[in-house]
């Protein structure tokens, strides 16, 4: 099980482009979670899916972000346009059952908006 | 809203001690409490993971307890090593909803 898999690692963009994030979840997990870290407010849950859809977008921080899952193996967070204080780790997590099994966490993208 | 705290916020202990870090969470209506491992620039790895039905978990040098009516977890690391360093976090998954809260972690430094 090569585990939830991100897209890329590492992204610099500067100011106002959009930006788009990706995540494979691991095969047969049924939930899958964004999270953001930062220094300042740690790791927040910004949307989570649960077959695919949309259960709770209620950590968004604006119109700006938005989340998509179009099949069980594939999700993206797209931010437009960035800004600076956009600048953060973003993780994706998936989970059978919702998240009471416990959660199994990608490596991150670390996103730089300049 | 459930709050998650994490005491100390950093710890430093020569290689060999056995140590223990704390984990409070505000509301004790919780499904299950999960312990994670940070290393600097990776994402989190998970260590333990205790329902709520469950008093402790072990793994190798680690152990979590729970107790659900104080609103405290801890986990107990024997025998430390400079491999241990690392962010530890807890979070705690509220019974009703789906996400898990996260504390502000324990940076843990073990030196040799």
């Amino acid at each position: 099980d090569a585990g939830v898999i991100q897209s890329p690692r590492h992204e610099v963009t500067e100011m106002g482009q959009e930006v788009t994030l990706r995540c494979k979840p691991i095969s047969g997990h049924n939930s899958l979670f964004w999270y953001r870290q930062t220094m300042m407010r740690g790791l927040e849950l910004l949307i989570y899916f649960n077959n695919n859809v949309p259960i709770d977008d209620s950590g968004m921080p604006e119109d700006r972000f938005s989340a998509k899952m179009p099949n069980a193996s594939f999700s993206t967070l797209k931010i437009q346009p960035s800004e600076p204080r956009d600048s953060a780790v973003y993780f994706c997590a998936s989970s059978l059952y919702g998240a009471r099994s416990g959660y199994t966490f990608g490596s991150g993208t670390r996103l730089t908006v300049v | 809203k459930q709050e998650v705290t994490q005491i100390p916020a950093a710890l430093s202990v020569p290689e060999g001690e056995n140590l223990v870090l704390n984990c409070s969470f505000t509301d004790s209506a919780i499904y299950n409490l999960q312990w994670f491992r940070q290393d600097p620039g990776k994402g989190l790895t998970s260590l333990l993971l205790i329902q709520s039905s469950q008093r402790e978990q072990t793994s190798g040098r680690l152990n979590a307890s729970l107790d659900k009516s104080s609103g405290r977890s801890t986990l107990y690391i024997a025998a430390s090593q400079p491999g241990d360093s690392a962010t530890y976090l807890c979070a705690a998954l509220e019974e009703g909803f789906q996400k898990l809260v996260f504390g502000t972690g324990t940076r843990l430094l073990v030196s040799p």
